[in-house]
């Protein structure tokens, strides 16, 4: 079984700054896809990046984007000119390929970003 | 376009009694999922359906079942609920292909167990 973990229970940035949230995963697969989802106080699930492991490239969306190393099964997330509304928590996922629908998401347990102002 | 919808939003019970929770998706999904999310954790898996009519065990099923008779429904229940099912029930579905498709996820349902 995959493990996903996120050792930084919690992270402190001032706006407009930049921060970087670690991630590193277990797995004995070579193909899979990995997601960052962010979580603010709604509860709601958005993704906000996601990251095929057999491309080389890593994943950007506007100020959001990933250093994936595929040897050190390490994935974190760069958030560049950090906002208010970037506070929520953040949650790292795993899902293996192959799929065919019975890929369920494994989650780290979060880091919760503060935006300090 | 609604997407992925739960119902109800919140629920209280007592110990024993039962209930079902809906997910509904108007995106005409096959995938669908159930998870749940406790106190300093991620989501984990209870169970998935790969279409109309089947279902699967996830990481954390004992104490659910789960049907899926409609392709854009799948219904979690408890039939007799504990207080470890208190939780936050999040339900998502994808679509299938060969591309990465995400998972969408409904707005959860606050479930406590007294």
């Amino acid at each position: 079984a995959q493990t996903v973990t996120q050792s930084q229970p919690e992270m402190s940035v001032q706006e407009a700054e930049t921060v970087t949230l670690s991630c590193t995963y277990d797995t004995s697969e070579s193909d899979y896809y990995l997601f960052w989802y962010k979580q603010p106080p709604s509860r709601q699930m958005i993704l906000v990046i996601r990251q095929e492991a057999y491309k080389q490239q890593n994943a950007t969306e506007n100020r959001f984007s990933v250093n994936f190393q595929k040897a050190a099964k390490s994935f974190s997330l760069k958030i560049s000119d950090s906002q208010l509304g970037d506070a929520a928590m953040y949650f790292c996922a795993y899902r293996s390929r192959p799929g065919g629908g019975a890929d369920g998401l494994t989650f780290g347990k979060g880091t919760h970003l503060i935006i300090q102002p | 376009n609604a997407g992925v919808t739960q119902t109800p939003k919140f629920r209280v019970l007592k110990t024993g009694q039962s209930m079902t929770l809906l997910c509904a998706q108007d995106m005409n999904h096959e995938y669908m999922y159930w998870y749940r999310q406790d106190p300093g954790m991620g989501l984990r898996l209870i169970h998935y359906s790969v279409g109309e009519g089947t279902t699967a065990k996830g990481e954390v099923p004992d104490g659910y079942n789960v049907s899926r008779l409609k392709k854009q429904n799948f219904l979690l229940g408890l039939e007799s609920a504990a207080p470890s099912q208190t939780s936050v029930y999040f339900c998502a579905s994808r679509s299938p292909g060969i591309y990465n498709q995400p998972q969408h996820f409904g707005d959860g349902t606050r479930l406590s167990i007294l």
